[in-house]
């Protein structure tokens, strides 16, 4: 089976901390993972990818998550975190061998002034 | 750059209408996308289609049909609409299929039914 699980719906934290939204996968070889951002009242937007090699990915706006294998996560991580950081995150999943593609419900970030 | 358009903004319809949604883009993608978005989850496929006339179903694809007339459209029907449904379809394009490649996404068509 194939899925995509974030665990939390919501992430509240002030600006300056840093912030860490929550991805594992199931999927039985290696994914491709990506990373959207969605704005109020805009679409999704790419933040960043994992294809292979380095499992550390730098994205835009001064996202980066990690592939680990280990616990099949995928986190994006941010620090400082920035009140413009407010948004809903996805985490998608892209099979490598079906290429087939799945997002998880999202968390939605609340960053407070 | 590129801009991907969808058509109209906002759709209202009846129960048992059949709806039509449209999707262009001016990337030169060959492959275009439709999900649905339901309020507080993620989002679904419901067709794809590799290039121009090709259609493929994703995992919601029961209730809609859909059609790529030319490589730069892409439009999706809701066969039979139900009542009291709400939701937000986004279409996506992407340079290739099965590549790794990045989507970008519309604005979305916001569907109520009443």
């Amino acid at each position: 089976a194939q899925s995509v699980d974030q665990p939390d719906a919501h992430v509240t934290l002030s600006e300056g901390a840093s912030l860490e939204l929550r991805c594992s996968y199931s999927y039985s070889a290696a994914p491709y993972l990506f990373w959207y951002v969605q704005y109020p009242g805009q679409s999704l937007q790419f933040l960043l990818k994992y294809i292979t090699g380095d499992t550390v990915v730098k994205g835009t706006k001064g996202f980066e998550a990690e592939f680990r294998k280990s616990n099949s996560s995928f986190n994006l991580k941010k620090s400082p975190a920035h009140w413009s950081d407010s948004a809903k995150y996805f985490c998608a999943l892209e099979g490598r061998s079906n290429n087939r593609i799945f997002f998880g419900d999202g968390t939605q970030l609340v960053v407070k002034p | 750059g590129g801009i991907i358009t969808q058509t109209p903004k906002f759709l209202i319809g009846q129960e048992g209408q059949k709806l039509t949604l449209k999707c262009q883009q001016n990337f030169n993608h060959d492959t275009m996308y439709w999900y649905r978005q339901d309020s507080g989850k993620g989002l679904r496929l419901i067709y794809y289609s590799i290039t121009e006339n090709d259609l493929q179903k994703g995992d919601l694809s029961e209730g809609y049909d859909a059609s790529r007339e030319k490589k730069s459209s892409f439009s999706l029907t809701v066969t039979s609409a139900q009542k009291n449904e709400m939701a937000v379809f986004l279409c996506a394009s992407s340079l290739d299929w099965g590549g790794r490649d990045t989507q970008y996404f519309g604005p979305g068509t916001r569907l109520l039914v009443l």
